[in-house]
Parts: C-alpha cells; sequence; structure tokens
C-alpha cells in the first residue's frame, strides 16, 4: 500500500526567503509523485511531477523538488516565498504498477508569507 | 480549452436524503476520478471510470456510487446522506487510463461541489 507523510502541517517564511516543504512517502513499486497546489475556494493545480525521468524536478512558479529514493523524501522548495505563494500543498504519491489513476495524498501543508 | 466543470458548486442536504453530482471532464479525457475532502480526512479517493467501467475504488461505503456516460461526463451519488458526509467533492480528469505509463499524463481538477449535510 501507499502513503505519504506531509511532515508539517503549517510553514511560516517571509517574503523573499525560502520555502521548505518536506514530503515523505511509502510505496510499493516505483511511485510517481506529484506536489499540487490549492488555493482557497479553487481547485488543485499541479506544480510538478517526477515519473522516473530527472530526479531533480522544476515545476511552475519557481518550485522544484528532488526525488531521493534511498531516504523516501520528495521535498518542495521554492528560493524565494511570494505573497501569492500563501496556499496549501498537497505531496501525492501514485503506485506506478496499479492499473489507473488512484492518487493518494499526503495530509498537507499550509504555507503562510509574511510580508 | 475549458477545464473540468462541476455541478452543482454548493448544496445544502438534510440527513437521510441523497444526492447527485455532477462532473464533466476536460474534452478528450476518458478518465474521471472522484475525491473527497474533509479537515478531519484530508483528500480521499472515492472511485475512478475509464470507458464508462469503474476501475478503482477506494474505502468509502456502497451508499457512495458513480457512473459514467459515453460522453465521458461522470456522475456520482451518495445516498442516505450523514453529518459525517459533508465535504469538498473533487473530480478529475486525465487523457488516458494507465497514469503511471505516460511520462504527460496527469489528473486536472475542477473547482469542487461543497457539500454540507445538516
Amino acid at each position: 500500500a501507499q502513503s505519504v507523510t506531509q511532515l508539517d502541517s503549517h510553514v511560516s517564511v517571509s517574503e523573499g526567503t525560502p520555502v521548505l516543504l518536506r514530503c515523505n512517502y511509502s510505496s510499493s513499486y516505483s511511485p510517481s509523485l506529484f506536489w499540487y497546489v490549492q488555493h482557497p475556494n479553487k481547485g488543485l493545480q499541479l506544480l510538478l511531477k517526477y515519473t522516473s525521468a530527472a530526479t531533480l524536478v522544476k515545476g511552475i512558479n519557481g518550485f522544484e523538488a528532488e526525488f531521493k529514493k534511498s531516504e523516501t523524501s520528495f521535498h518542495l522548495t521554492k528560493p524565494s516565498a511570494h505573497m501569492s505563494d500563501a496556499a496549501e500543498y498537497f505531496c501525492v504519491v501514485s503506485d506506478r504498477e496499479a492499473a489507473g489513476n488512484k492518487l493518494t495524498f499526503g495530509g498537507g501543508t499550509r504555507v503562510l508569507v509574511k510580508p | 480549452k475549458a477545464g473540468v466543470t462541476q455541478t452543482p458548486r454548493y448544496l445544502i442536504k438534510t440527513r437521510g436524503q441523497q444526492v447527485t453530482l455532477s462532473c464533466s471532464p476536460i474534452s478528450g479525457h476518458r478518465s474521471v476520478s472522484w475525491y473527497q475532502q474533509t479537515p478531519g480526512q484530508g483528500l480521499q479517493f472515492l472511485f475512478e471510470y475509464f470507458s464508462e467501467t469503474q476501475r478503482n475504488k477506494g474505502n468509502f461505503p456502497g451508499r457512495f456510487s458513480g457512473r459514467q456516460f459515453s460522453n465521458s461526463r461522470s456522475e456520482m451519488n451518495v445516498s442516505t446522506l450523514e453529518l459525517g458526509d459533508s465535504a469538498l467533492y473533487l473530480c478529475a480528469s486525465s487523457l488516458r487510463g494507465f497514469i503511471q505509463l505516460e511520462t504527460h499524463n496527469e489528473q486536472f481538477f475542477g473547482p469542487g461541489t461543497r457539500l454540507t449535510v445538516l
């Protein structure tokens, strides 16, 4: 069975400082990993995805994540936070051997950006 | 290209009633998945449909059901509503069914239907 643990439920950063959102996963097979962002009263938007190509994945809006198999981690980073980054972020895993589109979500990390 | 649309956006029901939610995927997408989002349980997978067939199902009681039509539109139904069914129900569509085989396959989410059960 697959599972995802987001290590911080809330993260507070100042505008212009780096952002780090931590994610650990558990998967029986070779996983695909994703980060989604959800702004208030909006749907989920894909930030980036890892599907066994490069281990350092670049996404939209300056975000990137590094897949580390030995640590079963997929942490999300951004060098400089912007006010518009305030949102909830979800780390997501999909087992690559399982049929279909079942995604397993982490508990989410709510990001607050202070001016 | 229009995104995933969900109707209605908001619903208020009372315990014991039933409800039907609708999802229209992005044109050309054949896979539709449903998720429930609550503050306590987070985002949980309900089920997935591909070519009118349910292919995956999450750990929800039989009161939760769904279907997909030949035009890929999907509906989910919740019967005998309980207070705990209050949630944001999200629908997602993707181009093809086997996400792990497609490096560019991803799920696109709609804005959700917020269901309140009184």
